[in-house]
Protein backbone atom coordinates (compact mmCIF):
# COMPACT_ATOMS: atom_id res chain seq x y z
CA UNK A 1 0.00 0.00 0.00
CA UNK A 2 1.23 3.38 -0.69
CA UNK A 3 2.25 5.15 2.04
CA UNK A 4 3.77 8.35 3.53
CA UNK A 5 5.42 8.34 6.64
CA UNK A 6 5.60 11.11 8.61
CA UNK A 7 7.35 12.64 12.25
CA UNK A 8 7.43 13.79 14.92
CA UNK A 9 4.26 13.19 15.95
CA UNK A 10 4.32 16.33 17.89
CA UNK A 11 6.86 18.84 18.18
CA UNK A 12 7.12 21.85 20.55
CA UNK A 13 9.13 25.07 19.37
CA UNK A 14 9.90 28.28 21.42
CA UNK A 15 8.97 31.63 19.92
CA UNK A 16 11.64 32.94 16.82
CA UNK A 17 12.67 29.05 16.36
CA UNK A 18 12.68 27.07 13.41
CA UNK A 19 10.08 24.04 13.08
CA UNK A 20 11.51 21.15 11.40
CA UNK A 21 8.81 18.08 9.96
CA UNK A 22 9.96 15.30 7.98
CA UNK A 23 8.41 12.84 5.69
CA UNK A 24 9.29 9.76 3.56
CA UNK A 25 7.39 8.21 1.14
CA UNK A 26 7.71 4.90 -0.88
CA UNK A 27 6.06 5.24 -4.53
CA UNK A 28 8.61 6.76 -7.06
CA UNK A 29 5.44 7.46 -9.03
CA UNK A 30 4.32 10.31 -7.01
CA UNK A 31 4.47 13.33 -8.67
CA UNK A 32 3.37 16.31 -6.55
CA UNK A 33 3.71 17.08 -2.70
CA UNK A 34 1.69 19.27 -0.45
CA UNK A 35 1.81 20.16 3.51
CA UNK A 36 -1.64 21.22 4.51
CA UNK A 37 -1.70 23.02 7.99
CA UNK A 38 -5.10 22.78 10.69
CA UNK A 39 -6.17 25.02 12.91
CA UNK A 40 -8.82 23.30 15.57
CA UNK A 41 -12.31 22.95 14.32
CA UNK A 42 -11.28 23.59 10.55
CA UNK A 43 -10.75 21.62 7.87
CA UNK A 44 -7.00 21.08 6.33
CA UNK A 45 -5.41 24.39 4.24
CA UNK A 46 -3.27 23.92 1.29
CA UNK A 47 0.21 25.55 3.23
CA UNK A 48 2.95 25.39 0.40
CA UNK A 49 3.49 22.08 -2.25
CA UNK A 50 6.76 21.19 -4.32
CA UNK A 51 7.43 19.12 -7.77
CA UNK A 52 10.06 16.43 -7.55
CA UNK A 53 12.16 18.34 -10.44
CA UNK A 54 13.25 20.64 -7.94
CA UNK A 55 15.05 20.73 -4.68
CA UNK A 56 13.87 23.50 -2.31
CA UNK A 57 10.65 25.72 -2.47
CA UNK A 58 9.91 29.06 -0.52
CA UNK A 59 7.60 30.95 0.08
CA UNK A 60 7.53 33.57 3.18
CA UNK A 61 8.86 31.68 6.33
CA UNK A 62 7.84 28.19 5.12
CA UNK A 63 10.35 26.10 2.81
CA UNK A 64 10.23 22.41 1.48
CA UNK A 65 13.35 20.63 1.58
CA UNK A 66 13.13 17.63 -1.29
CA UNK A 67 15.51 15.07 -1.73
CA UNK A 68 14.44 12.79 -4.48
CA UNK A 69 16.94 10.16 -3.97
CA UNK A 70 16.10 9.63 -0.59
CA UNK A 71 12.44 10.01 -1.13
CA UNK A 72 12.22 12.21 1.53
CA UNK A 73 11.10 16.01 2.11
CA UNK A 74 10.49 18.72 5.31
CA UNK A 75 8.74 21.15 6.21
CA UNK A 76 11.14 23.94 7.52
CA UNK A 77 9.35 27.03 8.98
CA UNK A 78 11.76 30.24 10.39
CA UNK A 79 10.77 32.48 13.08
CA UNK A 80 8.19 30.15 14.41
CA UNK A 81 5.38 32.45 15.66
CA UNK A 82 2.62 31.21 18.03
CA UNK A 83 0.05 31.63 15.18
CA UNK A 84 1.87 28.24 13.31
CA UNK A 85 0.60 26.22 16.16
CA UNK A 86 -1.70 23.89 13.92
CA UNK A 87 -0.91 20.23 12.78
CA UNK A 88 0.55 19.57 9.76
CA UNK A 89 -0.02 17.13 7.20
CA UNK A 90 2.56 16.00 4.13
CA UNK A 91 1.19 14.29 1.49
CA UNK A 92 1.99 12.72 -2.08
CA UNK A 93 -0.09 12.54 -5.28
CA UNK A 94 0.69 10.24 -8.11
CA UNK A 95 -0.35 10.76 -11.42
CA UNK A 96 -4.04 10.42 -12.36
CA UNK A 97 -6.80 11.86 -13.48
CA UNK A 98 -8.65 11.49 -9.98
CA UNK A 99 -5.93 13.42 -7.95
CA UNK A 100 -6.04 11.33 -5.06
CA UNK A 101 -3.66 12.10 -2.29
CA UNK A 102 -2.26 10.07 0.40
CA UNK A 103 -1.60 11.92 4.06
CA UNK A 104 0.70 11.32 6.17
CA UNK A 105 -0.08 10.91 10.25
CA UNK A 106 0.38 14.52 10.98
CA UNK A 107 2.40 16.76 13.23
CA UNK A 108 0.71 18.91 16.31
CA UNK A 109 2.95 22.19 16.12
CA UNK A 110 2.95 24.19 19.42
CA UNK A 111 4.70 27.40 19.45
CA UNK A 112 5.78 28.46 22.80
CA UNK A 113 6.09 32.20 23.43
CA UNK B 1 -13.47 27.61 0.98
CA UNK B 2 -14.46 26.94 -1.95
CA UNK B 3 -17.91 27.12 -1.46
CA UNK B 4 -17.97 24.23 -0.08
CA UNK B 5 -20.39 22.96 3.05
CA UNK B 6 -20.85 19.89 5.03
CA UNK B 7 -24.20 19.10 6.56
CA UNK B 8 -25.12 18.59 9.49
CA UNK B 9 -21.64 19.79 11.31
CA UNK B 10 -22.58 17.55 14.19
CA UNK B 11 -24.15 14.08 14.75
CA UNK B 12 -24.27 11.49 17.62
CA UNK B 13 -26.24 8.27 15.94
CA UNK B 14 -26.85 4.74 17.66
CA UNK B 15 -25.04 1.62 16.57
CA UNK B 16 -27.38 -0.06 13.54
CA UNK B 17 -28.73 2.93 12.56
CA UNK B 18 -28.04 4.65 9.20
CA UNK B 19 -26.05 7.86 8.67
CA UNK B 20 -26.19 10.50 5.19
CA UNK B 21 -23.84 13.22 4.92
CA UNK B 22 -24.18 15.85 2.54
CA UNK B 23 -21.56 18.00 0.95
CA UNK B 24 -22.21 20.75 -1.00
CA UNK B 25 -20.27 22.80 -3.51
CA UNK B 26 -21.45 26.16 -5.04
CA UNK B 27 -18.39 26.09 -7.87
CA UNK B 28 -19.23 23.39 -10.42
CA UNK B 29 -16.20 21.73 -9.36
CA UNK B 30 -15.97 17.96 -11.08
CA UNK B 31 -13.97 16.40 -9.14
CA UNK B 32 -15.20 15.42 -5.00
CA UNK B 33 -13.62 13.17 -2.22
CA UNK B 34 -15.02 12.15 1.13
CA UNK B 35 -12.01 11.73 3.73
CA UNK B 36 -12.24 10.58 7.51
CA UNK B 37 -9.72 12.17 10.18
CA UNK B 38 -8.56 9.96 13.04
CA UNK B 39 -6.27 10.58 15.46
CA UNK B 40 -2.55 8.97 14.16
CA UNK B 41 -4.08 7.96 10.47
CA UNK B 42 -4.11 11.84 8.84
CA UNK B 43 -6.81 11.60 6.48
CA UNK B 44 -8.11 8.58 4.64
CA UNK B 45 -9.68 8.80 1.27
CA UNK B 46 -13.16 6.82 1.83
CA UNK B 47 -14.57 7.41 -2.06
CA UNK B 48 -14.46 10.18 -4.32
CA UNK B 49 -16.22 11.78 -7.48
CA UNK B 50 -15.65 12.23 -10.80
CA UNK B 51 -18.54 13.16 -12.15
CA UNK B 52 -22.36 12.97 -11.84
CA UNK B 53 -22.86 9.44 -11.36
CA UNK B 54 -18.75 8.61 -11.55
CA UNK B 55 -17.42 7.37 -8.25
CA UNK B 56 -14.83 5.37 -7.20
CA UNK B 57 -13.89 3.51 -3.88
CA UNK B 58 -10.77 4.95 -1.84
CA UNK B 59 -8.54 3.08 0.73
CA UNK B 60 -11.27 2.98 3.44
CA UNK B 61 -14.38 2.23 1.49
CA UNK B 62 -15.91 -0.28 2.93
CA UNK B 63 -19.51 0.18 5.17
CA UNK B 64 -19.80 3.49 3.30
CA UNK B 65 -21.75 4.53 0.18
CA UNK B 66 -21.87 7.46 -1.88
CA UNK B 67 -24.04 9.20 -4.39
CA UNK B 68 -24.17 11.90 -6.73
CA UNK B 69 -26.94 12.83 -8.45
CA UNK B 70 -25.85 16.25 -9.17
CA UNK B 71 -22.75 18.14 -9.85
CA UNK B 72 -23.05 20.44 -6.38
CA UNK B 73 -23.90 17.45 -4.21
CA UNK B 74 -21.89 14.67 -3.00
CA UNK B 75 -23.55 12.19 -0.53
CA UNK B 76 -21.44 9.98 2.10
CA UNK B 77 -23.88 6.82 3.67
CA UNK B 78 -23.25 4.81 6.41
CA UNK B 79 -25.88 1.98 6.13
CA UNK B 80 -25.13 0.81 9.40
CA UNK B 81 -23.31 2.83 11.86
CA UNK B 82 -20.83 0.91 13.99
CA UNK B 83 -18.38 2.45 16.54
CA UNK B 84 -15.54 2.51 14.22
CA UNK B 85 -16.89 4.83 11.89
CA UNK B 86 -16.78 7.84 15.00
CA UNK B 87 -15.22 10.08 13.56
CA UNK B 88 -14.23 13.82 11.38
CA UNK B 89 -15.71 13.52 8.07
CA UNK B 90 -13.86 16.03 5.40
CA UNK B 91 -15.56 16.41 1.99
CA UNK B 92 -13.08 18.17 -0.43
CA UNK B 93 -12.98 19.73 -4.29
CA UNK B 94 -9.87 19.92 -7.01
CA UNK B 95 -9.55 23.08 -8.38
CA UNK B 96 -6.94 23.84 -10.93
CA UNK B 97 -4.57 26.66 -11.27
CA UNK B 98 -3.63 28.66 -14.10
CA UNK B 99 -0.65 26.92 -13.55
CA UNK B 100 -1.98 23.48 -14.43
CA UNK B 101 -1.84 22.69 -10.88
CA UNK B 102 -4.66 21.24 -8.79
CA UNK B 103 -5.31 21.74 -5.55
CA UNK B 104 -7.73 20.28 -2.94
CA UNK B 105 -9.64 22.24 -1.05
CA UNK B 106 -11.63 20.82 2.40
CA UNK B 107 -14.63 21.77 3.51
CA UNK B 108 -15.31 22.49 7.77
CA UNK B 109 -16.03 18.74 8.89
CA UNK B 110 -18.77 16.77 10.10
CA UNK B 111 -18.23 15.28 13.59
CA UNK B 112 -19.66 11.90 13.71
CA UNK B 113 -19.87 10.32 16.97
CA UNK B 114 -21.51 6.41 16.95
CA UNK B 115 -22.35 4.93 20.06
Amino acid sequence: QQQVKQSPQSLIVQKGGISIINCAYENTAFDYFPWYQQFPGKGPALLIAIRPDVSEKKEGRFTISFNKSAKQFSLHIMDSQPGDSATYFCAARGYSSASKIIFGSGTRLSIRP
Amino acid sequence: DAGITQSPRHKVTETGTPVTLRCHQTENHRYMYWYRQDPGHGLRLIHYSYGVKDTDKGEVSDGYSVSRSKTEDFLLTLESATSSQTSVYFCAISQWTSGNEDTQYFGPGTRLTVL
